[in-house]
């Protein structure tokens, strides 16, 4: 089956950079997907890495590397708007639907 | 308008109640599906469909059933509610002609008493 790994809690100030890992175990890995949940709000799609390296959007940028089954999100220039919940999430080959991890939530404080 | 709504938004309900959460999509994706969302356990697949005639079982599906009505419509119904079914659902669309994104509807918050 699939399983990911990811820290429950991340607090950081505003204007910080902060980074938060995911560790995933799969069969057939296809891509490593990342989300942003407000409280009380839907998840909304950040990033998508398949392949090994970085993805830069914004003040948001992802990293994959595929032999070490791991990927960050890193947040740069945090605003308080940050503050949320963000999920890795994998797709394998052989399932064609998405394994999502339990969540980190990020607090931003001023 | 919402590209993905659901419908209703809140629900009370009697355990052993039958229950039915719609979910309707006008961005023309082909694929749809069905999470449910406890604390601390993130978004675990109830159910997903590529296509109208494509019905696919997630990692939770058992007390759970679906619809595929058309390619706009996927519902999902509680054949007799349980207390352990309270829960926030989601439905989520994407295309698979398209990116790898998954979008969410608004969320049917559920509670059996």
């Amino acid at each position: 089956g699939q399983s990911l790994e990811q820290p429950s809690e991340v607090t950081a100030v505003e204007g910080a950079i902060v980074q938060i890992n995911c560790t995933y175990q799969t069969s057939g890995f296809y891509g490593l997907s990342w989300y942003q949940q407000h409280d009380g709000g839907a998840p909304t799609f950040l990033s998508y890495n398949a392949l090994d390296g970085l993805e830069e959007t914004g003040r948001f940028s992802s990293f994959l590397s595929r032999s070490d089954s791991y990927g960050y999100l890193l947040l740069q220039e945090l605003q308080m708007k940050d503050s949320a919940s963000y999920f890795c999430a994998v797709r394998n080959t052989g399932r064609r639907a998405l394994t999502f991890g339990s969540g980190t939530r990020l607090q931003v404080q001023p | 308008d919402a590209d993905v709504t659901q419908t209703p938004r809140n629900r009370i309900t009697k355990t052993g109640k039958r229950i039915m959460l719609e979910c309707s999509q006008t961005k023309g994706h082909d694929r749809m599906y069905w999470y449910r969302q406890d604390p601390g356990l993130g978004l675990r697949l109830i159910y997903y469909s590529f296509d109208v005639k494509d019905i696919n079982k997630g990692e939770i599906s058992d007390g759970y059933s679906v619809s595929r009505q058309a390619q706009a419509k996927f519902s999902l119904s509680l054949e007799s509610a349980i207390p352990n079914q309270t829960a926030l659902y989601f439905c989520a669309t994407s295309d698979s002609r398209g990116s790898h994104e998954q979008f969410f509807g608004p969320g049917t918050r559920l509670t059996v008493l």
